[in-house]
């Protein structure tokens, strides 16, 4: 089974603080993505990759940076937290250049700024 | 611009009915693919069933069934025999078929509650 797995299930920062989400796939996944997710909103990309080192914006960038070192990684960096970034936080990955395949799914970081 | 649009916020149905699950899309690609995810309480999203836009039949997962009207450009989630283990959100999404990336367009749910 592919796992996906998030480092922290909950997180409380402060604003300005700068904020490291991490995700590892254990099943050789060239594409990883992050989204975030908010009541009534859905879910949101906010970057992916495709490639180690390779990033594109996805449609809610701002605020927002990654890093993918290695295959397996895909690291969200929020440099400088805001009080509207609070929100769930997902990861996923899936395999590149086929339609029909989904993406999996970590269990999530809900992500509070005070 | 590619958009999922689900109308209802939240479902009721009585355990063992079944419950359709609107999903409408717009795209103007010919190649194109139709998911939908789970979500329950515990925050993960789980993988539920998809429909290629080629797909001639419509897609079944056991209990699921996707109704693919294609000129209608809607892709509902039909469940049938509801269980209380399936009130969740429920997401229907598309593959953005606009270049090469694997992006997936969310719609915003769909909270079914299942009652005894």
């Amino acid at each position: 089974d592919v796992k996906v797995t998030q480092s922290s299930r909950y997180l409380v920062k402060r604003t300005g603080e700068k904020v490291f989400l991490e995700c590892v796939q254990d099943m050789d996944h060239e594409n990883m993505f992050w989204y975030r997710q908010d009541p009534g909103l859905g879910l949101r990309l906010i970057y992916f990759s495709y490639d180690v080192k390779m990033k594109e914006k996805g449609d809610i960038p701002e605020g927002y940076s990654v890093s993918r070192e290695k295959k397996e990684r895909f690291s969200l960096i929020l440099e400088s937290a805001s009080t509207n970034q609070t929100s769930m936080y997902l990861c996923a990955s899936s395999l590149l250049g086929g339609k029909v395949y989904e993406q999996y799914f970590g269990p999530g970081t809900r992500l509070t700024v005070t | 611009a590619q958009k999922i649009t689900q109308t209802q916020p939240g479902m009721f149905v009585q355990e063992k009915e079944a419950v359709t699950l609107d999903c409408t899309y717009d795209t103007s690609d010919q190649s194109y693919g139709l998911f939908w995810y789970k979500q329950p309480s515990s925050g993960e999203m789980i993988f539920l069933i998809y429909q290629g836009s080629y797909d001639e039949q419509n897609a079944t997962e056991g209990r699921y069934s996707l109704n693919f009207q294609k000129a209608r450009k809607s892709a509902n989630l039909v469940i049938s025999a509801s269980q209380l283990g399936d009130s969740a959100m429920y997401f229907c999404a598309m593959r953005d078929g606009s270049g090469n990336t694997d992006k997936l367009i969310f719609g915003t749910g769909t909270r079914l509650q299942v009652f005894p």
